[in-house]
């Protein structure tokens, strides 16, 4: 079985300031890595993802994140925030192999970027 | 090059009601993916459908819930004999292939009184 553990529900940091999301997980087998950012009252947006080669992976708004096996960490990081990253964010696997595409969702760290 | 389509965004149903949420895919996606989301926690898969296949149900509460995705139309999740505890946001994903992106609707808000 797989998990997903987020170890920061909420974290407040103020405008321009750099920030880190916290993912661990836990497989026995190969995944795929993902994260997902979600505005209030919306669904969720494809942040960015690993699925081989460069462990360390960039989404055109800025973030990046970087995969290490070692330590089954996929933390979300940016050097300098803006009122508008202001979300919920979600990291999820995708276990492999298996003939199930389903997405297993840590619990999710709400970004509270301050002016 | 419309996205995931569900509707309706709220729904309000009384306790022994049936709520029936539908997605439409993206164009050309054949892969259907159903998520619930309760309140203060992440999502949770549900269930996973091809077209007229039922392929991964191991999420689905054994009782009161089934989904279906016909050849024809959206992928239908019916929840029979609502609770209260069936409060939920329900978000749909689709895919073009099992390996491929997954891209979530904007979600059902289900309310039960």
């Amino acid at each position: 079985a797989q998990s997903v553990t987020q170890l920061d529900s909420q974290v407040p940091v103020f405008e321009e300031a750099p920030v880190e999301l916290r993912c661990n997980y836990s497989s026995s087998v190969s995944v795929y890595l993902f994260w997902y950012v979600q505005y209030p009252n919306q669904g969720l947006q494809l942040l960015l993802k690993y699925l081989s080669g460069s462990t360390l992976v960039k989404s055109i708004n800025g973030f990046e994140a970087e995969f290490n096996k070692s330590q089954t960490s996929f933390h979300l990081r940016k050097p300098s925030v803006h009122i508008s990253d202001t979300a919920e964010y979600f990291c999820a696997v995708r276990p492999l192999p298996g003939n199930t595409g389903k997405l297993i969702f840590g619990q999710g760290t709400t970004l509270q970027v301050k002016p | 090059n419309a996205g995931v389509m569900q509707n309706p965004r709220h729904l309000v149903r009384r306790r022994g009601q049936e709520a029936r949420l539908r997605c439409s895919p993206m164009k050309g996606h054949s892969h259907v993916y159903w998520y619930r989301q309760l309140p203060e926690e992440g999502l949770k898969f549900m269930v996973y459908l091809q077209k007229e296949n039922i392929i991964d149900e191991s999420g689905m509460p054994k009782e009161r819930f089934s989904a279906e995705f016909p050849k024809e139309g959206p992928s239908i999740l019916r929840i029979q004999q609502v609770v209260r505890g069936d409060s939920a946001a329900y978000f749909c994903a689709s895919s073009g292939t099992l390996t491929d992106t997954q891209y979530f609707g904007p979600g059902t808000r289900l309310t039960v009184l």
